[in-house]
């Protein structure tokens, strides 16, 4: 059982929107503070946004916010990240991520999903 | 904003000890975690809180913070520790990411 599965990846003109989401399972989701980090062509690894576990408590890197909108279905135990107006540079690999509160570190990591941003 | 700076890669010999470092202002007063990504993989916590390993990474990693650096040291280097080595930590509400320090044991 793979706990961190993200999925609607793809491509999209710049301006575009898509979103995408990481279903979980194996964990207590709804305990569970969620982290989306990302990883563009060649570079390295880019904190995203962190959401509560309740849902309440969300943060963005000054590169997306007001862009990118984190939330969360704890009755689904499905992570999401609306992306709009995306850009060029929003173009990478995006992995969802389970903040644990024993290590306070991103303990387990999903496999990604490819967002390309392109005309 | 706070900045996390590591070397573009270093090299090891097989079987010997690498490190692989991580500098920041005080950073001893952080909690810095390590993950390993080597290509095509998600991320691997390595070390978390500076020094402890998660249950299923080798004894072989362990990790340092002092002064101005964080250091994650692999003894015993081999081949499968190839990959890259990121370092990160909180500050607030934000997570940042070190520039990564791609490994090659030689």
């Amino acid at each position: 059982e793979v706990p961190l599965l993200e999925s609607g990846g793809g491509l999209v003109q710049p301006g575009g929107s898509l979103r995408l989401s990481c279903a979980t399972a194996g964990f207590s989701f709804s305990s569970s503070t969620m982290t989306w980090v990302r990883q563009a062509p060649g570079k390295g690894l880019q904190w995203v946004s962190t959401i509560s576990e309740n849902g309440r408590g969300t943060y963005y890197a000054d590169l997306v916010k007001g862009r990118f909108t984190i939330s969360r279905d704890n009755s689904k135990n499905t992570l999401f990240l609306q992306m709009n107006s995306l850009r060029a540079e929003d173009t990478a690999v995006y992995y969802c991520a389970i903040w644990a509160t024993s290590s306070y570190a991103l303990d387990v990591w999903g496999q990604g999903t490819t967002v390309t941003v392109s005309s | 904003s706070y900045d996390l700076t590591q070397p573009l890669s270093v090299s090891v010999a097989l079987g010997q000890t690498a490190r692989i470092t991580c500098g920041g202002y005080n950073i001893e007063r952080k909690n810095v975690h390590w993950y390993q990504r080597k290509p095509g993989q998600a991320p691997v916590l390595v070390i978390y809180r500076d020094a402890n390993r998660p249950s299923g990474i080798p004894e072989r990693f362990s990790g340092s913070n002092a002064g101005n650096t964080a250091t994650l040291t692999i003894s015993r280097a081999q081949a499968g520790d190839e990959a890259d080595y990121y370092c990160q930590m909180w500050d607030g509400s934000s997570a940042i990411f070190g520039g990564g320090t791609k490994l090659t044991v030689l």
